[in-house]
């Protein structure tokens, strides 16, 4: 799996979009990129992923650039309870599986 | 459905003594990993299963066994446990076909481990 870096930390206005960097510029052509994110002490929950085009869905959207070496979560209109700690993973091609390995992640913290 | 399932939610340990952590999906998936957290840190895989009878090592596997005798359930086994053992266990799981590309993670609500 690719190494990917994050933020360790940003703050983000309730109701104002938050966008989320992540690095992978190791990975390869057929890894996928996805985000998963954690609220204090729960189990982490998936929000989206992609392989090369933009992808949306009710919880983000997901924007890859087009050499694939870097990709930005959007949080359309931020609330308190995105309040978490969101990860970025770059693996699980199609034709291998098995480790999916989070790294530290980014402490997102949406402020009134 | 239940989803994953993970018991028990919390659990004090002596140095030395054995435990298994149980998890068990109800969701008919065919992978399921094992992961600890420690305080303020990432999530660390310790063993993962691509099916039934198949077993493979993650990052962290050292002081743990696993075994997947069934589609459902995915024990892990602290044989002699230590204080480096203190952490919160994820079990998670996922269905992983020929044909799929939503690699979507379940996970429980985890297991606190204190190990004194």
């Amino acid at each position: 799996d690719a190494k990917t870096t994050q933020p360790t930390s940003m703050d983000c206005a309730e109701g104002r979009a938050a966008n989320l960097p992540c690095n992978h510029s190791t990975i390869s052509g057929n890894e996928y990129v996805y985000w998963y994110r954690q609220i204090h002490s729960q189990g982490p929950q998936y929000i989206i992923h992609g392989l090369k085009n933009n992808e949306t869905n009710e919880m983000a959207s997901l924007i890859i650039t087009e050499d694939r070496k870097s990709s930005t979560l959007i949080l359309p209109h931020a609330t308190l309870r995105d309040t978490a700690v969101y990860y970025c993973i770059a693996g699980q091609s199609t034709d291998s599986w098995g480790k999916f390995q989070f790294g530290a992640g980014t402490q997102v913290v949406v402020t009134p | 459905n239940a989803g994953v399932t993970q018991t028990p939610k919390f659990r004090i340990l002596k140095i030395g003594q054995s435990m298994t952590l149980q998890c068990a999906q109800d969701m008919n998936h065919n992978y399921m990993y094992w992961y600890r957290q420690d305080p303020g840190m990432g999530l660390k895989l310790i063993y993962y299963s691509v099916g039934a009878g198949i077993t493979d090592k993650g990052e962290v596997p050292n002081g743990y066994n696993v075994s997947r005798s069934t589609t459902e359930d995915f024990p892990l086994r602290l044989e002699l446990a230590a204080p480096s053992q203190t952490s919160v266990y994820f079990c998670a799981s996922s269905r992983r076909t020929a044909r799929s590309t939503n690699e979507k993670l379940f996970f429980g609500s985890g297991t606190q481990l204190s190990v004194l």
